[in-house]
């Protein structure tokens, strides 16, 4: 079957770096996307993986690992408002999205 | 201001009747989804469309239809909703089937 595994829930200070990992098994292979989603709100795109390595944009940077079945979500400088939880999400060969159930990052003063 | 409108907000419904969830994008995008997103679970697809004219069945398609007559509106129907389909509907749209999905606001649809 697919899987996504993600931590159910984070905790991080203001100001700090946080690290969300990511791993996945999945049929096929067609990138890994990070969605950050408020509560009671939508899901919003962050960022978009196909080929190892980082992706730097701004505060937020995420790696992959495709030989690994890894990928990580990093956010540097945090602030309040990052208080959300960040969604990881792959796409198979038949170009679905398979979702992890979300991470919860709390962030405290 | 471009992007996805769903309707209604929130909706409570008897079980057995029969209720349609709307989806209409602006931004000429190719491809429409929905899924439901349920508390400790991913988000799950229901339905696809790649393109106007097609529909594709997802991960949980049962006890829902779509359609797609033409580019901007992707309609979800319960045709005869159950207490199970209690979620939060989200329809999404991508410019093709490999590029960043944008979402709606979502439907909070309670079935008693």
């Amino acid at each position: 079957g697919q899987n996504i595994d993600q931590p159910t829930e984070m905790t991080a200070t203001e100001g700090a770096i946080v690290q969300i990992n990511c791993t996945y098994q999945t049929s096929g292979f067609n990138g890994l996307f990070w969605y950050q989603q408020h509560a009671g709100e939508a899901p919003t795109f962050l960022s978009y993986n196909v080929l190892d390595g980082l992706e730097e944009k701004g505060r937020f940077s995420s790696f992959l690992s495709r030989s690994k079945g890894y990928s990580y979500l990093l956010l540097k400088e945090l602030q309040m408002k990052d208080s959300a939880s960040y969604l990881c999400a792959v796409m198979d060969s038949n170009y679905q999205l398979i979702w992890g159930a979300g991470t919860k990052l709390i962030i405290k003063p | 201001i471009a992007g996805i409108t769903q309707a209604p907000t929130s909706q409570i419904l008897a079980a057995g009747r029969r209720m349609t969830l709307r989806c209409t994008q602006d931004m000429r995008h190719n491809a429409m989804y929905w899924y439901r997103q349920d508390l400790g679970l991913g988000l799950r697809l229901i339905h696809y469309s790649n393109t106007a004219g097609t529909t594709g069945k997802g991960e949980v398609p049962d006890g829902y239809s779509v359609s797609r007559a033409n580019t901007d509106d992707f309609p979800l129907t319960l045709a005869s909703a159950v207490p199970s389909q209690t979620s939060v509907y989200f329809c999404a749209s991508s410019e093709g089937a490999n590029q960043p999905q944008h979402f709606g606001d979502g439907t909070r649809l309670s079935i008693l």
